[in-house]
């Protein structure tokens, strides 16, 4: 069973430093995604990962995949106040298409 | 173009109501999953499926669950009979196997159980 765990859970930082968001999971997946979510709202796809050593970003926040590990992360580069949200990592199963979600990293970012 | 389109958005009912929620995926998509989130369970995956097919219903809490997609358009999950234990959001998702880019999801269905 795959299961995937991300920490930290909370994240308290200031308006302009950096931190990284680890996602690490379970058992072989093909792909990972990283979905926003504010409260009360929906969840928002940032980012999907397909292969080992991808990388990609949008503008602050910054996600890449080491399958060997089993781990990816989501870098966030001077941070803003408009960054605070959960933020959660998803793997999916390679033999269906089933996603496993993380717990969410609950980001505030203060002035 | 309209995203996944689910209803009600907010249900409030009393224990031991019949309870169903609507979804409509994004037309073109061959998948359709239904997610509930928690604050003590996090987000899990109840059941999707493909092609109108259910194809992994492990998630189903219970019998009092049911889901159907008796067409491309269109899926409900019903409870019945609720049970406060029930109260969370439940989500409906789309995608598409020609590209595996993006999962899409609705803006949920908040249902309390009093």
């Amino acid at each position: 069973e795959l299961k995937v765990e991300q920490n930290p859970l909370f994240l308290s930082m200031q308006e302009g430093k950096n931190y990284t968001i680890y996602c690490n999971y379970s058992t072989t997946s093909d792909r990972l995604y990283w979905y926003r979510q504010d409260p009360g709202k929906s969840l928002e796809s940032l980012f999907v990962l397909l292969s080992n050593g991808a990388v990609k970003q949008e503008g602050r926040l910054m996600a890449s995949l080491d399958t060997k590990a089993r781990l990816s992360t989501l870098h966030i580069t001077a941070a803003v106040h408009d960054l605070s949200a959960t933020y959660f990592c998803a793997a999916g199963e390679t033999s269906g298409s089933r996603l496993t979600f993380g717990e969410g990293t609950q980001l505030t970012v203060n002035p | 173009d309209a995203g996944v389109i689910q209803s009600p958005r907010h249900e409030v009912t009393e224990m031991g109501q019949e309870v169903t929620l609507r979804c409509k995926p994004i037309s073109g998509h061959d998948y359709l999953f239904w997610y509930r989130q928690t604050m003590m369970r996090g987000l899990e995956l109840l059941i999707y499926f493909n092609n109108n097919v259910p194809i992994d219903d492990s998630g189903m809490p219970e019998d009092r669950f049911s889901a159907k997609m008796p067409n491309a358009s269109f899926s409900t999950l019903k409870i019945q009979p609720s049970e406060p234990r029930d109260s969370a959001v439940y989500f409906c998702a789309s995608s598409s196997t020609r590209v595996w880019n993006t999962i899409y999801f609705g803006e949920g269905s908040w249902l309390t159980v009093v």
